[in-house]
C-alpha cells in the first residue's frame, strides 16, 4: 500500500491566488513527521514546512501552510499568493519512528507539478 | 552557511562500471541520506548514515553500499552498473536524525 499519496499530478494556479496541494498518509506509527519539499526544474529538493504527528497547531512558514487533519490523515499544503517561483515539483514526505530505525528515512509521495500562470 | 554539496554533478558511466558519489553535509550535521530519483519509482531512499554508522536501509541490491567518515561527509559507491542504475542521486542532511532533511542539488548519473 502506498504509504504516501498525492492524487493531484499536476496543478495549475493564477499568479497571487492560494492554491491547495493534497497529501494523503498511511501509518500506524504514533510517531511521525510530515514534508512538504519543493524541486525546480534544477533538481534540487528544498525544503519548505514540517508538521509533527503531536502538534496541536499545524505548521506555518511564511506563505506556505500545512493543513494537517490526523483523523482523515491527511496534510495538505495551502500556498497563499502564488508567485511565477513557485511553479515546480511538489513532494509530500513523512518520517516514521517505528520504534528508532527509521529516523533517517523519508518515504515520497509521487509529486505534484504546479505551474502558476500570469 | 553553505548547502550541502554533492559531486560530480553529472556523470556518465558503462554498463558493469562502477561509480562513486560524494556528499559534504552541511557544517555541524552529523546524519547524511541517500536517495535515488527516477520518473518511474520517484523517489526511493537508499541509505542514512550517522556517526559513521549506517542506521538504515533501503530496498536496494548489495551493489550499492555507502559510508561516512569522521567529518560526516558520506560517499556512495555502485558497482557493476546497470542502466536502470541511471538516475538523479540526492544526497540529505541533518543536524540530529529527528530533524529536517536539507538536500543537496543532486548527481545526474546516466548508465550507457
Amino acid at each position: 500500500a502506498q504509504k504516501i499519496t498525492q492524487t493531484q499530478p499536476g496543478m495549475f494556479v493564477q499568479e497571487k491566488e492560494a492554491v491547495t496541494l493534497d497529501c494523503t498518509y498511511d501509518t500506524s506509527d504514533p510517531s511521525y513527521g510530515l514534508f512538504w519539499y519543493k524541486q525546480p526544474s534544477s533538481g534540487e529538493m528544498i525544503f519548505l514546512i514540517y508538521q509533527g504527528s503531536y502538534d496541536q497547531q499545524n505548521a506555518t512558514e511564511g506563505r506556505y501552510s500545512l493543513n494537517f487533519q490526523k483523523a482523515r490523515k491527511s496534510a495538505n499544503l495551502v500556498i497563499s499568493a502564488s508567485q511565477l517561483g513557485d511553479s515546480a515539483m511538489y513532494f509530500c514526505a513523512m518520517r516514521e519512528s517505528a520504534g528508532g530505525t527509521s529516523y533517517g528515512k523519508l518515504t515520497f509521495g509521487q509529486g505534484t507539478i504546479l505551474t502558476v500562470h500570469p | 552557511k553553505a548547502g550541502v554539496t554533492q559531486t560530480p554533478r553529472y556523470l556518465i558511466k558503462t554498463r558493469g562500471q562502477q561509480v562513486t558519489l560524494s556528499c559534504s553535509p552541511i557544517s555541524g550535521h552529523r546524519s547524511v541520506s541517500w536517495y535515488q530519483q527516477t520518473p518511474g519509482q520517484g523517489l526511493q531512499f537508499l541509505f542514512e548514515y550517522f556517526s559513521e554508522t549506517q542506521r538504515n536501509k533501503g530496498n536496494f541490491p548489495g551493489r550499492f553500499s555507502g559510508r561516512q567518515f569522521s567529518n560526516s561527509r558520506s560517499e556512495m559507491n555502485v558497482s557493476t552498473l546497470e542502466l536502470g542504475d541511471s538516475a538523479l542521486y540526492l544526497c540529505a542532511s541533518s543536524l540530529e536524525v529527528l530533524y529536517e532533511q536539507y538536500f543537496g542539488p543532486g548527481t545526474r548519473l546516466t548508465v550507457t
